[in-house]
């Protein structure tokens, strides 16, 4: 089973939508959670750091479920801009590692 | 603004050849750490580093070597590429062990 999964997509959506993604983690254990983003040929940004409470920043919120082992992005008022591949990124406290999903590939269309 | 910068964006070579990827970082970070990136595959662990002269391997270590002998250094090394090692790599550092990852634009590999 692999370590965090993502449904990779392709999500097409009109401008102005609201669109979700989740994706699932394993290890129980894991402490730290992120969204990245991803241009087309370019490198990961962090998008958020996703925080027990849920957080929030502008159009995106952030949620985690440690029951069910999820993280949630949610994209409100999608903007053309918004186009990108979303990864999601777990990591536990030991081995310094860092889990990534696939990632899930959003268009936003005009 | 803080930086992680690898030394080639686009390269070319030959199967059997010894390639060397560079990545420094500015931030004094003591982790380090190399993937690969393949479509439907996602970012998978080379390497990684928590102090100089210090490496573990990753998930898919065959193939590739590391060296870290300065803290804002670290590189990669292809003994003898081969087709399927064409790939994106990244590079990324972190302050601490589940702190924030920053990326390096990344090394695209094309190995003939």
């Amino acid at each position: 089973r692999k370590e965090v999964e993502q449904d990779p997509g392709p999500f097409n959506v009109p401008e102005g939508a609201t669109v979700a993604f989740n994706c699932t983690y394993s290890n129980s254990a894991s402490q730290s959670f992120f969204w990245y983003r991803q241009d087309c040929r370019k490198e990961p940004k962090l998008l958020m750091s996703v925080y027990s409470s849920g957080n929030e920043d502008g159009r995106f919120t952030a949620q985690l479920n440690r029951a069910s082992q999820y993280i949630s992005l949610l994209i409100r008022d999608s903007k053309l801009s918004d186009s990108a591949t979303y990864l999601c990124v777990v990591s536990a406290n030991t081995g310094n590692q860092f889990y990534f999903g696939t990632g899930t590939s959003l268009t936003v269309i005009p | 603004d803080v930086k992680v910068t690898q030394s080639s964006r686009y390269l070319v070579k030959r199967t059997g050849e010894k390639v060397f990827l560079e990545c420094v970082q500015d931030m004094d970070h003591e982790n380090m750490f190399w993937y690969r990136q393949d479509p439907g595959l996602g970012l998978r662990l080379i390497y990684f580093s928590y102090d100089v002269k210090m490496k573990e391997k990753g998930d898919i270590p065959e193939g590739y070597s590391v060296s870290r002998e300065k803290k804002e250094r670290f590189s990669l090394i292809l003994e003898s590429a081969s087709t399927n090692q064409t790939s994106m790599y990244l590079c990324a550092s972190s302050l601490r062990a589940v702190g924030e990852l920053f990326f390096g634009e990344g090394s695209r590999l094309t190995v003939l």
